[in-house]
């Protein structure tokens, strides 16, 4: 299976910050790969498909890059609503297979 | 409303099998592909299976988890036969737009259900 590897697992930022997380592949999966924000108790909800797509209705202070390897989800300006975990996930291959996580804390 | 909701979720003692349910309203069911996702406590999400818009072409992350659909109900199922331990979790359904671009489809999960718990212990 592909392996998916976030970093960091963990992160406190200020309101207005910028903040970036980064998703590695194991494997080559061109621009397959989505982004997911979750708050507790709730379901994992879209922000981000084929690397740098933007779900509709999400803000557009989200933004996603990269293909291959290496991919990014940026919050260009953070905003209080934005804690919670963010996780990405692999479409490329089957299992899909999802990172293990970051954990956004707003200050 | 477009909404999903899940259900079957249960206490079930190892070894034994499950089958949980998903209803779609509010969209046509029969456009889309269709996903199972289980999250188990205080871990991450982790996919399970997925199942085209008419079937019969299903995917799934071990042989025990048999996903099927009956688009004249609108709903999707899950069988799980030999249940673990670690099989416990919250059982999400989500929707796949199925993205078409540039000769690709992309996976986006854009609608999920509130899930349902199935617990497994003795």
């Amino acid at each position: 299976a592909i392996q998916m590897t976030q970093s960091p697992s963990s992160l406190s930022a200020s309101v207005g910050d910028r903040v970036t997380i980064t998703c590695r592949a194991s494997q080559h999966i061109g621009s397959d790969l989505g982004w997911y924000q979750q708050k507790p108790g709730k379901p994992p909800k879209l922000l981000i498909f084929a690397a740098s797509t933007l779900q509709s209705g999400v803000p557009s202070r989200f933004s996603g890059a990269g293909s291959g390897t290496v991919f990014t989800l940026t919050i260009s300006s953070l905003q209080p609503e934005d804690f919670g975990t963010y996780y990405c996930l692999q479409d490329y291959g089957y299992p899909r297979t999802f990172g293990q996580g970051t954990r956004v804390e707003v200050k | 409303e477009v909404q999903l909701v899940e259900s079957g979720g249960a206490l079930v003692q190892p070894g034994r099998a499950l089958r949980l349910s998903c209803v779609g309203s509010g969209f046509t069911f029969a456009d889309y592909w269709m996903t199972w996702i289980r999250q188990a406590p205080g871990r991450g999400p982790e996919w399970v299976a997925n199942i085209e818009e008419n079937g019969p072409k299903t995917y799934s992350v071990e042989g025990r988890f048999i996903m099927s659909r009956d688009n004249a109900k609108n709903s999707v199922y899950l069988q799980i036969n030999s249940l673990r331990a670690d099989d416990t979790a919250v059982y999400y359904c989500a929707r796949d737009i199925n993205y078409h671009a540039s000769g690709r489809w992309y996976d986006a999960f854009d609608v999920w259900g509130r899930g349902t718990m199935v617990t497994v212990s003795s």
